[in-house]
């Protein structure tokens, strides 16, 4: 059974970082699409941005808001996503999600990690 | 970016009653080999996403029959044909032909 748990979220302050991890179990996270999304309090889904599977180059692709700032890395040993963000903005504050990709869709999500920056 | 409009933005249903969905997309979401780009999700009060249906018609793993999805290009319906307490929530379209994948604004279904 696919499973993820996101980790890592937290209270941080403007221009401050915080690293999310995304521990899968069920499948191998090198070998899938993985995307993370994310929600504003009370707002609706936005995409954050994803890495490719190793297969397919493992390139990553961001939202132009987070691009230079967030940045999505895997480690094969521990089966692994990471969501790195820098330089974090109030607008960042929401529960990220990571979910994996196939046909174009996301069929397995995280419980999600909440990520408030304020002062 | 492409742009995804649902409507309506709530929608009371009556139990037992159908329901359908509308989300436009600003562009076609359809690709040379015949897919549709698009997919549906329900989130639950309190829970992450879910996915219903992909490539615009494709029902999802444990998704009952009840839930379909409709359409081509950039005019897509999702129906319920018989509403039940478990289908609250709020649903959204996803379009994935382009970067920047995007999300509808979310239909809040709820039972009257």
């Amino acid at each position: 059974e696919v499973q993820l748990v996101e980790s890592g979220g937290g209270l941080v302050k403007p221009g401050g970082s915080l690293r999310l991890s995304c521990a899968g179990s069920g499948f191998t996270v090198n070998d899938v699409w993985m995307n993370w999304v994310r929600q504003a309090p009370g707002k609706g889904l936005e995409w954050v941005g994803r890495i490719k599977s190793r297969t397919a180059g493992g390139t990553t692709d961001y939202t132009a808001p987070v691009r230079g700032r967030f940045t999505i890395s895997r480690e094969a040993s521990k089966n692994t996503l990471y969501l790195q963000m820098d330089s974090l903005h109030t607008e960042d504050t929401a529960v990220y999600y990571c979910a994996t990709e196939d046909r174009s869709s996301y069929e397995h999500w995280g419980q999600g990690t909440l990520v408030t920056v304020s002062s | 970016d492409i742009v995804m409009t649902q409507s309506p933005l709530s929608l009371p249903v009556i139990s037992g009653e159908p329901a359908s969905i509308s989300c436009r997309s600003s562009q076609s979401l359809l690709d040379r080999h015949g897919y549709n780009y698009l997919a549906w999700y329900l989130q639950k009060p309190g829970q992450s996403p879910q996915l219903l249906i992909y490539w615009g018609s494709n029902r999802a793993s444990g998704v009952p029959d009840r839930v379909s999805g409709s359409g081509s290009g950039s005019d897509f319906t999702l129906q319920i044909s018989r509403v039940e307490a478990e289908d609250v929530g709020v649903y959204y379209c996803m379009q994935a032909l382009e970067l920047p994948i995007t999300f509808g604004q979310g239909t809040r279904l709820e039972i009257k």
